[in-house]
């Protein structure tokens, strides 16, 4: 059972917008800035958004993130084909001392 | 560009320990803390701990307290089980990142990822 709650799925068609939620609780996304990874089928997770809303350089602006008390979310835009992978919500917790992730969503382009 | 490259595949007995490697390439040992994530088969991601390379210091997950050291020399980080269960079996991913608590801080650039097969 992961700290941070995610939908195990979510889908879209080529162009659409859809959304990824991340609930979480006071001692973590409220208090604190929330990452997103996204991890392609046998890779390693890539830093997607830091600190709630940044993106890294080289992550296009089809994606943002925002945050609102205990949850955040993150968008994509315009989705295509290649953004079918899993997306993880990361925050640190300040009642655990550490970092705690959500349990993934599968993104589906139909 | 910053590259960070782990060591092999590992098969191990249950009760054995295990040491694998990560090596830092493209930042000074000042500029980041190795993250170390635990990907079981078919699960999420889990945060095990940090070490600092520039001094040593490292802390650890509850959950992984006592069963895990993870340490680092210069360049190079380490996480060691001293004795490994079946539910070890896992993908495991060493990350850096430029702080260590707190939450003001990103995992950026990942290793591959290092499989550790524990099986009778």
């Amino acid at each position: 059972q992961s700290v941070l709650t995610q939908p195990p799925s979510a889908s879209g068609t080529p162009g659409q917008r859809v959304t990824i939620s991340c609930s979480g609780s006071t001692s973590n996304i409220e208090r604190n800035t929330v990452n997103w990874y996204r991890q392609l089928p046998g890779t390693a997770p890539k830093l997607l958004i830091s600190t709630t809303d940044r993106r890294p350089s080289g992550v296009p602006d089809r994606f943002s993130g925002s945050k609102s008390g205990m949850s955040a979310s993150l968008a994509i835009s315009g989705l295509q084909s290649e953004d079918e992978a899993l997306y993880y919500c990361a925050a640190w917790d300040d009642s655990l001392n550490g970092w705690v992730f959500g349990g993934g969503t599968k993104l589906t382009v139909l | 560009e910053v590259q960070v490259v782990q060591s092999g595949a590992e098969v191990k007995k249950p009760g054995a320990p295990l040491k694998i490697s990560c090596k830092v390439f493209g930042l000074g040992v000042t500029d980041y803390y190795i993250h170390w994530i635990q990907q079981a088969p078919g699960k999420g991601l889990e945060w095990m701990g940090f070490v600092d390379p520039e001094d040593g210091e490292s802390v650890y997950a509850e959950t992984f307290h006592g069963r895990v050291t993870i340490s680092a020399d210069t360049d190079i980080a380490f996480m060691e089980f001293r004795s490994l269960r079946a539910d070890d079996t896992a993908i495991y991913y060493c990350t850096t990142a430029p702080g260590g608590v707190g939450p003001v801080n990103w995992f950026d650039s990942w290793g591959q990822g290092t499989l550790v097969t524990v099986s009778s």
